[in-house]
């Protein structure tokens, strides 16, 4: 059973500053690591992704991700309070024969605000 | 033009009760799935569908049971509700790709179904 874990937080960071997130996750042998943004009282939707050991930046994203360490990150640059929301880090529980992912393991999501 | 769709949007209803919920989805993607959103939100896979082949979560209850009628649709019913069955009910689906090193899925998802069961 994988696992993947997060602090819930609330973590506080002030406009314009940058928001660092963090994820753990147990299973050695995870490949593909995703960060899910959700704002209250809606669905989630994916905003990066990242496989490869390293950083990989989107805009004012950056995932970073240690498979030694089996460490997930998200950096958010100059934060503003739209990004105010639950970040979910999620991993790939396994896939079909056929294709296809066999959902994913999310960790409980840390609670950002960004504070004007 | 909705990607993924659910309906109803909220459901209240009596313990011991059967209820449906369901998913269409327009985006032509080949697997579907089914998360439950508890009061914590914890976000968790119940069941997820691909090309008739069903993956069930050992720790869902058999009292739910997806049903595909076809790829673009996978509803979700459930049987003698109970109080602990409150929470958000998502769907979602995805097109996945698996090249030399690297898997992707991205899963798009529905607004969620409100359970209330009183």
């Amino acid at each position: 059973q994988k696992e993947v874990e997060q602090n819930s937080g609330p973590l506080s960071v002030p406009e314009g500053a940058i928001a660092s997130l963090n994820c753990t996750y147990s299973d050695r042998g995870s490949q593909s690591f995703f960060w899910y943004r959700q704002y209250s009282g809606k669905s989630p939707e994916l905003i990066m992704f990242i496989y490869s050991n390293g950083d990989k930046e989107d805009g004012r994203f950056t995932a970073q991700l240690n498979k030694a360490s089996q460490y997930v990150s998200l950096l958010i640059r100059d934060s503003q309070p739209s990004d105010s929301a639950t970040y979910l880090c999620a991993v790939i529980n396994g896939w079909y024969s056929g294709g296809g992912a066999d959902g994913l393991t999310f960790g409980k999501g840390t609670h950002l605000i960004i504070q004007p | 033009d909705t990607a993924v769709s659910q309906t109803p949007k909220y459901l209240v209803t009596q313990m011991g009760n059967d209820k449906s919920i369901k998913c269409e989805q327009n985006l032509g993607h080949d697997t579907m799935y089914w998360y439950k959103q508890d009061s914590k939100k914890f976000l968790k896979i119940m069941f997820s569908y691909n090309n008739k082949e069903l993956i069930i979560n050992e720790t869902v209850p058999n009292r739910f049971s997806p049903k595909s009628p076809d790829k673009a649709h996978l509803n979700l019913h459930i049987n003698s509700l109970e109080l602990g069955d409150s929470a958000v009910y998502f769907c979602a689906s995805s097109q996945d790709s698996v090249t030399s090193g690297s898997s992707y899925n991205e899963q798009f998802f529905g607004p969620g179904t409100r359970l209330t069961v009183l």
